[in-house]
């Protein structure tokens, strides 16, 4: 089975502090993406990586940067972490093969609160 | 731009019977993709079942099958016999290929009551 995981499930942070989210998946899959998951509007795409150090920015990128040094991790980091950044953060990776078709696997999420 | 839309943030269903979800999107695009992913409650995201836009027979998966109106920019789910176990969050997504980038609708709550 695929398997995305993600290092915290539930973290507590204070306005200021740099927050790093890592994530790791063990399919050896090319394509690794950051969302963000809010009540009432979804999961918006923050960063997309499809290989180890690119990256490219998806619909809400500020505020937000990300590193893919290695193919099967890709972390997402806050760099002054902001109360409006309270929010469940969802990874997920796709195997270029299934590019076309675009599923993806998610981990389970990391539920970020910013005090 | 693409959306996608999900008009009923919370739907309920007795066990046993069929509910719809329905979800509608907008794309310039001929060649796409659409899914519905389930979220149990503190679980990740799993695909649901996914439909290619130049196929005109509707994917069904076991008791899931949807209902693709390409015209009409609507992609309904519908499940058969509901079971406890499908209560979740559901979000219907679409993919503009070549890409792997999905973008999510806003998510329907199904309850599933005994």
């Amino acid at each position: 089975d695929v398997k995305v995981t993600q290092s915290s499930r539930y973290l507590v942070k204070r306005t200021g502090e740099k927050v790093f989210l890592e994530c790791v998946q063990d399919m050896d899959h090319e394509n690794m993406f950051w969302y963000r998951q809010d009540p009432g509007l979804g999961l918006r795409l923050i960063y997309f990586s499809y290989d180890v150090k690119m990256k490219e920015k998806g619909d809400i990128p500020e505020g937000y940067s990300v590193s893919r040094e290695k193919k099967e991790r890709f972390s997402l980091i806050l760099e002054s972490a902001s109360t409006n950044q309270t929010s469940m953060y969802l990874c997920a990776s796709s195997s270029r093969l299934a590019e076309n078709t675009g599923e993806l696997f998610f981990g389970e999420g990391s539920r970020l609160t910013v005090l | 731009a693409q959306t996608v839309t999900q008009s009923q943030p919370e739907m309920s269903v007795q066990e046993a019977e069929t509910v719809t979800l329905s979800c509608t999107y907008d794309t310039s695009e001929s060649d796409y993709y659409l899914f519905w992913y389930k979220q149990p409650p503190s679980r990740q995201m799993i695909l649901v079942i996914r439909q290619e836009a130049y196929k005109q027979q509707n994917a069904t998966e076991n008791r899931f099958s949807v209902n693709f109106q390409k015209a009409a920019k609507s992609f309904s789910l519908k499940i058969s016999d509901s079971q406890l176990g499908d209560a979740a969050m559901y979000f219907c997504a679409y993919s503009f290929s070549n890409t792997g980038k999905l973008i999510f609708g806003q998510g329907t709550t199904l309850q599933v009551k005994p």
